[in-house]
């Protein structure tokens, strides 16, 4: 059965990185793409960005360009993403799920970000 | 970037009801479009992709109509499972969602 098991919770102070794994497993990694979604508290869910884990193409959401990189290792089926220059508006749930033409029909549980001083 | 607009925001019903909830994008995306059910604490959960197929496993009285710029999804029979927030995303170009729909007990 399909699953992504993602990192666990963390804690950073304003101006850190971070970096939330995703792995894989249950399908050929390759053969799909992994986006990244975040949702704040009590707000609706951002989508951050796209992987192809075929050939590590990104396409990143807008705002984030600059600030977040996200990758893929296929020899673990894993992916990451990496949001540096944390600010306290980046305290969300992150959420990585597995990509098709028939949109994300698998997820992560989810991974809590808190950046507190 | 293409902008979503669902609306409403909430939206009051009781067991039994149909409910409609709309999303619009602010350019063509064809049928690229999904529809995703979140409850408190957990992932969302795929409903409805290319704007009208039904995912694996998700009750038929969900259906989503629509292309272009104006989708709709709709519940025929609201069950008490179904009492969630409703999002939809655009996969044309991005992934943007929509703001979500908060479906609540009338």
């Amino acid at each position: 059965q399909v699953q992504l098991v993602q990192s666990g919770a963390e804690v950073k102070k304003p101006g850190a990185s971070v970096k939330v794994s995703c792995k894989a497993s249950g399908y050929t990694f390759t053969s799909y793409g992994i986006s990244w979604v975040r949702q704040a508290p009590g707000q609706g869910l951002e989508w951050m960005g796209w992987i192809s884990a075929y050939n590590g193409n990104t396409n990143y959401a807008q705002k984030l360009q600059g600030r977040v990189t996200m990758t893929t290792d296929t020899s673990t089926s894993t992916a990451y993403m990496e949001l540096r220059s944390l600010r306290s508006d980046d305290t969300a749930v992150y959420y990585c799920a597995r990509v098709s033409s028939s949109g994300c029909g698998y997820w992560g549980q989810g991974t809590l970000v808190t950046v507190s001083s | 970037d293409i902008q979503m607009t669902q609306s409403p925001s909430t939206l009051s019903a009781s067991v039994g009801d149909r409910v409609t909830i709309t999303c619009r994008a602010s350019q063509s995306i064809s049928s690229w479009l999904a529809w995703y059910q979140q409850k408190p604490g957990k992932a969302p959960k795929l409903l409805i992709y290319k704007a009208s197929s039904l995912e694996s496993g998700v009750p038929s009285r969900f259906s989503g109509s629509g292309s272009g710029t104006e989708f709709t999804l709709t519940i025929s029979s609201l069950q008490p499972d179904d009492f969630a927030t409703y999002y939809c995303q655009q996969y044309n170009s991005s992934g943007t969602f929509g703001q979500g729909t908060k479906v609540e007990i009338k």
